[in-house]
């Protein structure tokens, strides 16, 4: 049964850079047949899709947030990382990573719990 | 990219049926078949119930059902359950590998 869980600092300071990182077990994250998304959820409202990366380092993201997001991926750990730059109180979100599969656009279909993050001083 | 529409929310009683749309524009739900449906319970992560428009993945009941057109895709859930209270998100393709969300509806049992 594949599990994704992400890890990461619960709180950080406005202006500085959030990073989390989604550990995949259960199978291996190299595999062509899926992409790795990153989505998160303010409190209380809707879901944003930040961005989603291939297992050869192939990223796409949000324009929305294009200018201050970058997704890797780490075979070699199963795991795939997200970094937000320059955050404000507006970044504060839970934070999900998610499996999409490959052909098929939108279809997140396992997800981790979530890890909230907060953006504050 | 704006987020596509949802209604705030809907209302039913057990057993009948309710329908949740999704509007999005002709670079979205009018060109790709790619629309997906997540159920999220409070404090939980979403679940995936639709993809590809209609497709239902293993183990979601088929009381559930999807459909589009046009601009707009719908989620049917037929013989309403407690259980099905919840919140309810489409997600759509929208070209140049960008996915988008929709609002979220809030689902009531009455």
């Amino acid at each position: 049964q594949l599990q994704v869980q992400e890890s990461g600092p619960g709180l950080v300071k406005p202006s500085e850079t959030l990073s989390l990182t989604c550990t995949v077990s259960g199978d291996s994250i190299s595999s062509s047949n899926y992409y790795w998304g990153w989505i998160r959820q303010p409190p209380g409202k809707g879901l944003e899709w930040i961005g989603s990366v291939y297992y050869s380092g192939s990223t796409y993201y949000n324009p929305s947030l294009k200018s201050r997001v970058t997704i890797s991926i780490d075979t070699s750990k199963n795991q795939f990382s997200v970094n937000l730059s320059s955050v404000t109180a507006a970044d504060t979100a839970v934070y999900y990573c998610a499996r999409r599969y490959g052909s098929c656009y939108s279809c997140f279909d396992y997800w981790g719990q979530g890890i909230l993050v907060t953006v504050s001083s | 990219q704006s987020a596509l529409t949802q209604p705030a929310s809907v209302s039913g009683s057990p057993g009948q049926s309710v329908t949740i749309s999704c509007t999005g524009t002709s670079s979205d739900i009018g060109t790709y078949n790619f629309v997906s449906w997540f159920q999220q319970h409070p404090g939980k992560a979403p679940k995936l119930m639709i993809y590809e428009v209609t497709k239902r993945p293993s183990g979601v009941s088929n009381r559930f059902s999807g459909s589009k057109s046009g601009n707009t895709a719908s989620l049917t859930i037929s013989g309403l359950q407690a259980e099905d209270e919840a919140d309810y998100y489409c997600c759509s393709y929208a070209g140049i590998r960008m996915e988008v969300f929709g609002g979220g509806t809030k689902l009531t049992v009455l």
